[in-house]
C-alpha cells in the first residue's frame, strides 16, 4: 500500500540556520505530494505541494523539489526563523479519490 | 481559522463508554475526512464521506462510526472506548475536485482521553 517515510524528529536547529526534513515515499503511479504544518494546538495547514515529477513547491521560504528517481520530497529552508517551530507532515494522494497518506510527522524546534 | 469547526475540543470518559465528535466543513466544502492523531501510529485516516454518502474507508476500527448529515456536518461515533484509543481526533474538508488536488481544511481536534 501507500506509504511516507519522514525523518525521526525532534529536530533542533538555531535561528538562521539550513533546513532540511527527509520525506520518501512508495505509491502506486504517480502520486501528487504534499508538506503540512501543525502549530501547537492547532489542526494541519497546507504548507505546499508538487503534482508531477520534477515540479518544486514553495511557500513562506520553504521549498520541495519532487524527485520520482528517489522517490522523494525533502522539505527544505534557507534560513529557518523561531516562529517555524512546529511539527512538519509529509503525505500523498494516490490514485482515486483525494484522502491523504500522511508520515509520522517531524518536530522542529528553532531556538535564538 | 480554517473555516473548520469541531466540537468538542476535549473529552474525557471512562472505558466501555461511547462518544460523539461532531465537526462542520467549510463553507462550500462536500467533502469530510476524519483522522486519528496518537503518539505511537501518527495520524491515521479512518474514512471520507462526500455529500452524504461513504467514499472512502480507512483504518477505522468495526467500534467506531461515521456520518455525514443533509448539512453536511459530520459526527464520529466512538463506542466500547479502550484506553488505546485515547487520541486527537482531526476533521477535514475540501472540495473533492476529483483530479484537482484540492487541500484538505482542518479542524483543530478533538483530545479524547480515555481513563
Amino acid at each position: 500500500g501507500d506509504s511516507v517515510t519522514q525523518m525521526e524528529g525532534p529536530v533542533t536547529l538555531s535561528e538562521e540556520a539550513f533546513l532540511t526534513i527527509n520525506c520518501t515515499y512508495t505509491a502506486t503511479g504517480y502520486p501528487s505530494l504534499f508538506w503540512y504544518v501543525q502549530y501547537p494546538g492547532e489542526g494541519l495547514q497546507l504548507l505546499l505541494k508538487a503534482t508531477k515529477a520534477d515540479d518544486k513547491g514553495s511557500n513562506k521560504g520553504f521549498e520541495a523539489t519532487y524527485r520520482k528517481e528517489t522517490t522523494s520530497f525533502h522539505l527544505e529552508k534557507g534560513s529557518v526563523q523561531v516562529s517555524d517551530s512546529a511539527v512538519y507532515f509529509c503525505a500523498l494522494r494516490a490514485g482515486g479519490g483525494n484522502k491523504l497518506t500522511f508520515g509520522t510527522g517531524t518536530q522542529l524546534k528553532v531556538e535564538l | 481559522d480554517s473555516g473548520v469547526t469541531q466540537t468538542p475540543k476535549h473529552l474525557i470518559t471512562a472505558t466501555g463508554q461511547r462518544v460523539t465528535l461532531r465537526c462542520s466543513p467549510r463553507s462550500g466544502d462536500l467533502s469530510v475526512y476524519w483522522y486519528q492523531q496518537s503518539l505511537d501510529q501518527g495520524l491515521q485516516f479512518l474514512i471520507q464521506y462526500y455529500n452524504g454518502e461513504e467514499r472512502a474507508k480507512g483504518n477505522i476500527l468495526e467500534r467506531f462510526s461515521a456520518q455525514q448529515f443533509p448539512d453536511l456536518h459530520s459526527e464520529l461515533n466512538l463506542s466500547s472506548l479502550e484506553l488505546g484509543d485515547s487520541a486527537l481526533y482531526f476533521c477535514a474538508s475540501s472540495v473533492d475536485v476529483e483530479g484537482g488536488n484540492p487541500p484538505l481544511h482542518f479542524g483543530n481536534g478533538t483530545r479524547l482521553t480515555v481513563t
